[in-house]
């Protein structure tokens, strides 16, 4: 079975600060893809970044970027001079071809950035 | 204007009765993703839908049914509410060939 785990249900950074969300995954499908997602507290939910399990080089989107570490399956999301704004609920999420190309998400990352 | 849109934003029902939420989107996106999503659990997948009169379970589909006659549509009917189906419901499509998943703005459901 497919699974992501993400163990922070909290998070506190002080604005302008890095801060490094974890996740990890467990796959044994060879061909699959990582998302992060933040969904801030209107509700919607807001596509990040995207890394492919065969991409040589870690996905960066402006201030985030994922740190990909296939052999301790990980994919934690790093964002960079945090601001006010990026308060918000931050879920990883995979999809892999032998699930029928199903997402599965972890139970999500609670952010808050402190001025 | 072009997106994925749902509706009703927001519902309020009673047990037993029939709920159907829509979900709609004008980029003729082939894969169609139905959620819930509730405290502690993230977002669990009810069912998707590949193409037109495709359609797979997910994780979570008792309760739940669905159909997609056309490819902009993806209607979620709960066929009997009951309390446990009181969630966030979020529609998403993918484009096929391609990876990222855009969401609708979502559901509030509320079952009495």
């Amino acid at each position: 079975a497919q699974k992501i785990t993400q163990t922070q249900p909290g998070m506190f950074v002080q604005e302008k600060e890095a801060v490094t969300l974890d996740c990890t995954y467990d796959t044994s499908d060879p061909s699959y893809g990582l998302f992060w997602y933040k969904q801030p507290s209107s509700g919607e939910m807001i596509f990040l970044i995207y890394q492919g399990s065969y991409d040589q080089q870690n996905a960066t989107e402006g201030r985030y970027s994922l740190n990909f570490q296939k052999a301790r399956k990980s994919a934690n999301l790093v964002i960079s001079a945090s601001q006010l704004g990026d308060s918000a609920m931050y879920f990883c999420a995979m999809r892999s071809r032998n699930t029928g190309n199903q997402f599965y998400f972890g139970t999500g990352t609670s952010l808050t950035v402190i001025p | 204007d072009a997106g994925i849109t749902q509706s009703p934003r927001y519902k309020i029902t009673e047990t037993g009765r029939q709920v159907t939420l829509m979900c709609h989107q004008t980029w003729s996106h082939s894969y169609m993703f139905w959620y819930r999503q509730d405290l502690g659990h993230g977002l669990r997948l009810i069912y998707y839908s590949a193409a037109a009169d495709i359609t797979d379970k997910g994780e979570v589909p008792d309760g739940y049914v669905v159909s997609r006659s056309k490819t902009e549509n993806f209607p979620l009917t709960l066929e009997s509410a009951t309390r446990s189906q009181t969630s966030v419901y979020f529609c998403a499509s993918t484009a096929s060939g391609t990876e990222t998943q855009y969401f609708g703005p979502g559901t509030r459901l509320l079952v009495l």
